[in-house]
């Protein structure tokens, strides 16, 4: 089946430090790659996403790139902010439904 | 703001009860996603409407329904309510089902069952 799996959390990280969320994946088919963010009290916001291998998604300073050759979509920033407190979920999606899988959600706190 | 709106934003009820919860699409999205999130489960899918139609059934209960409306705005009924229904419930919207497309999410329902 499809899945995705993120490292455990949770990451707490001082400010000005560099924030890696690993996020592996299995999929029968070839999947697009997701990151979405949810802030405390509120729903999920997409982050970036990728459609195919080696594409890299960029937003307000979050990387990550498709590499298929490891079934990888790790999360990047280069100097977390204590306003990137928040949890982070890795996606893959080959359609509908159950065919968009979220992970389990990876926790950062990141102090002053 | 992702442009997909839930009502109401949080709701007390008492076990065996039934409530109602409302989501309305972004602009131009034909699916609407359902999902559960809770402390223990993560975000678990729990249906999908494209256009009217009924397109992907994952972990939800016989206790819950849901239907899409010609609007495109849906709703996802809870009946007979026990204290594990208690949970955030997000209403998501996509253009459509290809894999190329994303997700948009509401701010969530909070349901707490007492």
């Amino acid at each position: 089946g499809n899945s995705v799996t993120q490292m455990e959390g949770p990451v707490t990280l001082s400010e000005e430090a560099f924030l890696t969320i690993n996020c592996t994946y299995t999929a029968t088919g070839y999947p697009s790659l997701f990151w979405y963010v949810q802030y405390p009290g509120e729903g999920l916001q997409l982050l970036l996403k990728a459609t195919k291998a080696d594409d890299k998604g960029s937003n307000k300073g979050f990387e990550a790139t498709y590499r298929k050759e490891t079934t990888s979509f790790h999360l990047e920033k280069g100097s977390v902010q204590v306003s990137d407190s928040a949890v982070y979920f890795c996606a893959l999606s080959l359609g509908d439904g159950q065919n968009f899988v979220f992970g389990p959600g990876t926790r950062l706190s990141v102090l002053p | 703001d992702s442009g997909v709106t839930q009502t109401p934003k949080h709701l007390i009820t008492a076990t065996g009860q039934r409530v109602t919860l409302r989501c309305s699409p972004r602009s131009g999205d034909l699916s609407v996603y359902w999902y559960q999130q809770s402390l223990d489960q993560g975000l678990q899918f729990l249906i999908q409407y494209y256009n009217g139609e009924e397109r992907a059934k994952g972990n939800i209960l016989e206790r819950f329904s849901a239907q899409q409306f010609p609007d495109l705005h849906s709703e996802l009924n809870l009946s007979s309510l026990e204290l594990g229904d208690s949970a955030l419930y997000f209403c998501a919207s996509s253009v459509g089902g290809a894999r190329i497309y994303e997700q948009y999410f509401g701010p969530g329902t909070r349901l707490t069952v007492t």
